[in-house]
């Protein structure tokens, strides 16, 4: 079974700042989070993943609260095209990506 | 680079046929992963290669289905005889270390139909 719970669903205003959350209050110690996201009829991308400090990439940043109980991915200028399901994924170095049912973005115009 | 490529894009079967689905992995990638995909289970791990070796088949829905990996460039998952219930997308995925942390890359999927 997944560890993270995800809103099903939400939406976001075209350019705006898209903030999508997550919660995996077991996670262990070497457990990075990691999210996916999935585009209409095509396989999953990777976005971003981290252990304990913020990352930022060219995609979106990672914001992992101090205690790891909790992470937001934000995209900070949504655009059309992010119209996904994301998923928020723990596992460790050795472990397996276990999707859940992820949080459908819709980016309206 | 072409990415990770699938074949066949989409296939239409007979309950009880023999189905091949087949991947190649990024070149250089090392670690080969597929997956399916239904409404009601979501996306699902069936098995993962390392270095052309099964590491983890825990995935495998039942004998029915089975995975091989002869080279470092090519994959294929067959299900002998097929059901109605194997309908899905699947999805064939490479890394280029076999950790978790290392991306993988997404194939843009099979979708399998079984009548």
């Amino acid at each position: 079974d997944a560890k993270t719970t995800q809103p099903p669903s939400m939406d976001c205003a075209e350019g705006r700042a898209a903030n999508l959350p997550c919660n995996h209050s077991t996670i262990s110690g070497n457990e990075y989070v990691y999210w996916y996201r999935q585009i209409h009829s095509q396989g999953p991308q990777y976005i971003i993943h981290g252990l304990k400090n913020n990352e930022t990439n060219e995609m979106a940043s990672l914001i992992i609260t101090e205690d790891r109980k909790s992470s937001t991915l934000i995209l900070p200028h949504a655009t059309l095209r992010d119209t996904a399901v994301y998923y928020c994924i723990v596992s460790d170095q050795g472990g397996k990506l276990i999707f859940g049912q992820g949080t459908e973005l819709s980016v309206k115009p | 680079d072409a990415g990770v490529i699938q074949s066949p894009r989409h296939e239409v079967t007979e309950m009880g046929q023999e189905v091949t689905l087949r991947c190649k992995p990024i070149s250089g990638h090392n670690s080969l992963f597929w997956y399916r995909q239904t409404m009601m289970r979501g996306l699902e791990l069936l098995i993962y290669f390392n270095n052309n070796v099964p590491i983890d088949d825990s995935g495998m829905p039942e004998d029915r289905f089975s995975a091989k990996m002869p080279n470092a460039s090519f994959s294929t998952l067959k299900i002998q005889p097929s059901e109605p219930r194997d309908s899905a997308v699947y999805f064939c995925a490479s890394s280029s270390q076999g950790m978790v942390s290392d991306t993988q890359y997404f194939g843009p999927g099979t979708r399998l139909t079984v009548l």
